[in-house]
């Protein structure tokens, strides 16, 4: 079946960029996504991206594909403390219905 | 203010009884989600609905059952036979169809049984 793998952690210090990268198998995916979760509480839609594009901006993020390695980044510039949470990427596949399959998730650690 | 809605927020049982978790949207989204979080697992797709009376195993359906009667509910029974089932359950929806539709996600309930 599909894979989303992701790293476990990341430390960044407070006004740097915070980069948190994501692998896939699924050639057939169609759109990626980025979540992010605070603790105890749902998942909240951060951005997605089309997987014919190669990048996408929204204010402080920035979203980039590589199809050809299947890999996503989620870039957040002048990170902040209350952007310290867990972020996961996620996958559609063009086969699954509108199932998606998710990373591990990352743990953002925002210093001061 | 649209959203869905998960209750309760924490649950605690005894190890045997079945226990049913509670998810209403009132987003008019066609499709219904419920994922299981476990830490360091990310999430795993349990059930799915695409449509009113119909819906789908995921990938760890087994001891989990659901119903899907009215378009605005999908609750989840954790029976007995789920060996495991201590967990963060998070529902979620989206309008489903071919484009980007996202999902949507409750804020979860904390299941704990012993």
């Amino acid at each position: 079946g599909e894979d989303v793998e992701q790293s476990l952690f990341l430390s960044v210090r407070e006004g740097d960029s915070s980069v948190i990268n994501c692998t896939y198998t699924d050639s057939s995916s169609t759109y990626l996504y980025w979540y992010k979760q605070e603790p105890g509480a749902g998942l909240q839609l951060l951005t997605y991206i089309f997987s014919n594009m190669d990048m996408k901006q929204d204010q402080r993020l920035t979203v980039l594909l590589n199809k050809k390695d299947k890999h996503l980044s989620l870039r957040i510039a002048d990170t902040q403390t209350g952007d310290s949470a867990i972020y996961f990427c996620a996958e559609k596949s063009a086969g699954g219905g509108n199932k998606l399959t998710f990373g591990t998730g990352t743990q953002l650690k925002v210093e001061l | 203010d649209g959203g869905i809605t998960q209750s309760p927020k924490y649950l605690f049982r005894k190890e045997g009884q079945n226990v049913t978790l509670s998810c209403e949207q009132n987003l008019n989204h066609d499709a219904m989600y419920w994922y299981r979080q476990d830490p360091g697992q990310g999430l795993r797709l349990i059930y799915y609905s695409q449509i009113v009376n119909d819906f789908q195993k995921g990938d760890i359906a087994e001891g989990y059952s659901v119903s899907r009667e009215k378009k605005e509910s999908f609750p989840l029974t954790v029976t007995s036979a789920q060996k495991n089932p201590t967990a963060f359950y998070l529902c979620a929806s989206s309008g489903g169809g071919t484009g980007g539709s996202p999902l949507h996600f409750g804020n979860g309930t904390r299941l704990t049984v012993t």
